[in-house]
């Protein structure tokens, strides 16, 4: 069955430094890939979206790498500010077997804290 | 502004009732989505729709129940024959297939 992981429930960065999260995903072919942030008790907001034949997409200090002979998305936050913790969701993106149309499947998600 | 609208934000209900959770987008979108969040689990999807007076099963549709009688509408019944109820809803609303989905802020649905 389709499994996407990512890599932790919680990671912790010291503020200015680089933070990566890692989405990887097995029984799966996916056409693209979203990545969200969510706030405690509100709904996941878009952040970007990178198609199978890209490699990457930046917006302003965030970039999204996707590899899919490793199975791999990498999110990264550079020069991470505290106002940047949240939970980080990836999805991918696919046409579901039986369905004819696309569907996202979502990750459980990563806690980023932001420490001063 | 525009945006996706569910209300209320909190709600409460007995064990063995039915209750219905709205969901209002002025996004002008064709395709709306309800999604379940429980604590250490992904969004899972109950149900979509693509178009106005039709919707498809999501991955765990048994126990809910939706309609789409309007473009800006996409209501959700939560019935009695749902199992474990209580859960983090979340609706949300795209332009087509592959865009971004845009989500509304939450209805937390306690069933006690």
């Amino acid at each position: 069955s389709q499994k996407i992981e990512q890599n932790s429930e919680a990671l912790n960065i010291q503020e200015g430094k680089t933070a990566t999260l890692t989405c990887n995903y097995t029984n799966y072919s996916p056409a693209y890939l979203q990545w969200y942030r969510q706030d405690p008790g509100r709904g996941p907001v878009f952040l970007l979206l990178i198609r199978e034949n890209e490699k990457e997409k930046r917006k302003e200090r965030l970039k999204v790498t996707f590899d899919t002979t490793l199975k791999q998305s990498l999110f990264h936050i550079t020069a991470s500010q505290p106002a940047d913790s949240a939970t980080y969701l990836c999805a991918l993106g696919g046409v579901a077997s039986g369905a004819g149309s696309y569907q996202l499947t979502f990750g459980k998600g990563t806690k980023l804290s932001v420490i001063p | 502004d525009g945006g996706i609208t569910q209300s209320p934000k909190y709600l409460f209900r007995k064990e063995g009732q039915n209750v219905t959770l709205s969901c209002e987008q002025n996004l002008n979108h064709d395709a709306m989505y309800w999604y379940r969040q429980d604590p250490g689990q992904g969004l899972r999807l109950i149900y979509y729709s693509q178009i106005v007076n039709d919707f498809q099963k999501g991955d765990i549709a048994e126990g809910y129940s939706v309609s789409r009688e309007k473009k800006e509408s996409f209501p959700l019944t939560v019935t009695s024959a749902q199992k474990n109820p209580t859960a983090f809803y979340l609706c949300a609303s795209s332009i087509f297939d592959i865009q971004p989905l845009h989500f509304g802020n939450g209805t937390r649905l306690t069933v006690t």
